[in-house]
């Protein structure tokens, strides 16, 4: 019974592909988030989602855009995909500051 | 800019051992400090917390110290067992609290335990 689901879990795709990544948390918890780790492994944050309503974005390209359908579901749709895309994308979710729950990540390689 | 370091890639320990990880970061203003375990082909998964007003926090096996004015902190794992192998991620954050704040991590440490 995963907690957060997140698919697919792997995805190649060509350059300039518009793809999407869906995820879904079973918690109940009212804060999502999209994680990129890249080549050098490191984790960072992308977009939180509160209550549908977008609370962090970093300096992330706007071909990336965060979908909210409702409170459980956090999709990353990416636009016009570039080689440097290439990554490990997680979702997260979370509930009044309690540390975040993590899915199993989607391994996105652009060829 | 590395807001969270952790300098060791790798670290082996033998099985029964401590194991020890390390983590320094830069930011004054990160006042909650996580620590994450990963395995492969998983999302990492919430282990132990401290937060800026303490120095030390226990949960069983696993122990997060805090040097504040030092900004550094570590997890020890005792005894350390096989299923501890795993990548350790520090994370921190500004807020008072695990995650809504967004998450700083570190690049992890590959622990590998040896029998």
């Amino acid at each position: 019974d995963t907690a957060v689901s997140q698919t697919p879990k792997y995805l190649v795709t060509q350059m300039g592909n518009d793809k999407s990544i869906k995820c879904e948390q079973n918690l109940g918890h009212d804060t999502m988030y999209w994680y990129k780790q890249d080549s050098k492994k490191f984790l960072k944050i992308m977009f939180s989602y509160n209550n549908k309503e977008l609370i962090i974005n970093e300096t992330v390209p706007n071909r990336f855009s965060p979908k909210s359908p409702d409170k459980a579901h956090l999709n990353l749709h990416i636009n016009s995909l570039e080689l440097g895309d290439s990554a490990v994308y997680f979702c997260a979710s979370s509930e009044d500051n309690s540390p975040l729950h993590f899915g199993n990540g989607t391994r996105l390689t652009v060829t | 800019d590395q807001q969270v370091k952790q300098n060791s890639p790798s670290l082996s320990v033998q099985e029964g051992r401590i194991s020890i990880l390390n983590c320094d970061y830069t930011n004054s203003m990160f006042d909650y400090f996580l620590w994450y375990k990963k395995y492969p082909a998983e999302g990492p998964t919430f282990l132990i917390s401290i937060s800026s007003i303490k120095d030390k926090n226990e949960d069983g096996r696993f122990t997060v110290f805090l040097n504040k004015s030092a900004k550094h902190l570590s997890l020890h794992i005792v005894p350390s067992q096989p299923g501890d192998s795993a990548v350790y991620f520090c994370a921190a954050t500004p807020g008072t609290g695990g995650g809504a704040d967004g998450l700083t991590f570190g690049k992890g440490t590959h622990l590998i335990i040896q029998p």
